[in-house]
């Protein structure tokens, strides 16, 4: 029962380089979203996605992009990380067709930007 | 502009007194989650909440909806140093959007 997984756990990226992060969920949700916290902030969303084939922008959605080919995944890509990406990554997923249940989440990917 | 407010953004308090944190919410809203969050982990569930009046219970924590007034609440009864972590409330927008509020970091002094 694996639930929400996030690769890698940690990151070092140098300014400049591309990387993706993988999230994977075998709940069948519709919903999957990728999140940033950083101190003081709480979460923020990144993008979203009510099912495959389609993904919205959340509240900082620059610097990053997505796609949702299947289900299952929704990785997160970051085209040229900039120190300010330096962030701990939360995906989640949850089911809106029964609202009343919660959104799992990741463990969470720290990234470091030098 | 969605926007969730949490206050107070910490809280220490003795074990055994009693505290509520208070989450409100700029527009109308389908659903309201409240999560935990010890320090280096991800997030755990502790509650949603969907209607109007809502209130669940879980040992000492309580949360409310009032979605006329765009509150919920979470009311902890007689705190135990165990209970100190982050605490989140997050709204869940009709546009499908899920925003989270800055959370509470609650301590609880021995």
């Amino acid at each position: 029962n694996a639930g929400v997984t996030q690769t890698p756990k940690f990151q070092v990226l140098k300014t400049g380089q591309s990387m993706t992060l993988q999230c994977a969920q075998d709940m069948n949700h519709e919903y999957m979203s990728w999140y940033r916290q950083d101190p003081g902030m709480g979460l923020r969303l990144i993008h979203y996605s009510v099912g495959a084939g389609i993904t919205d922008q959340g509240e900082v959605p620059n610097g990053y992009n997505v796609s949702r080919s299947t289900t299952e995944d929704f990785p997160l890509r970051l085209l040229s990380a900039a120190p300010s990406q330096t962030s701990v990554y939360f995906c989640a997923s949850s089911s809106r067709r029964f609202m009343n249940t919660e959104a799992f989440f990741g463990q969470g990917t720290r990234l470091t930007v030098v | 502009e969605l926007k969730v407010e949490q206050n107070p953004l910490f809280l220490s308090m003795q074990e055994g007194k009693n505290y509520t944190i208070y989450c409100n919410y700029s527009t109308t809203s389908d659903r309201l989650y409240w999560y935990r969050q010890d320090p280096g982990k991800s997030l755990e569930s502790l509650f949603v909440l969907l209607s109007n009046g809502a209130v669940k219970q879980e040992g000492r924590l309580m949360a409310s909806l009032d979605t006329k007034a765009r509150l919920s609440t979470l009311h902890i009864t007689a705190a135990v140093h165990d209970l100190s972590a982050t605490y989140f409330c997050a709204v869940g927008f009709r546009d499908d959007k899920i925003i989270f509020g800055k959370g509470t970091r609650l301590h609880i002094l021995p």
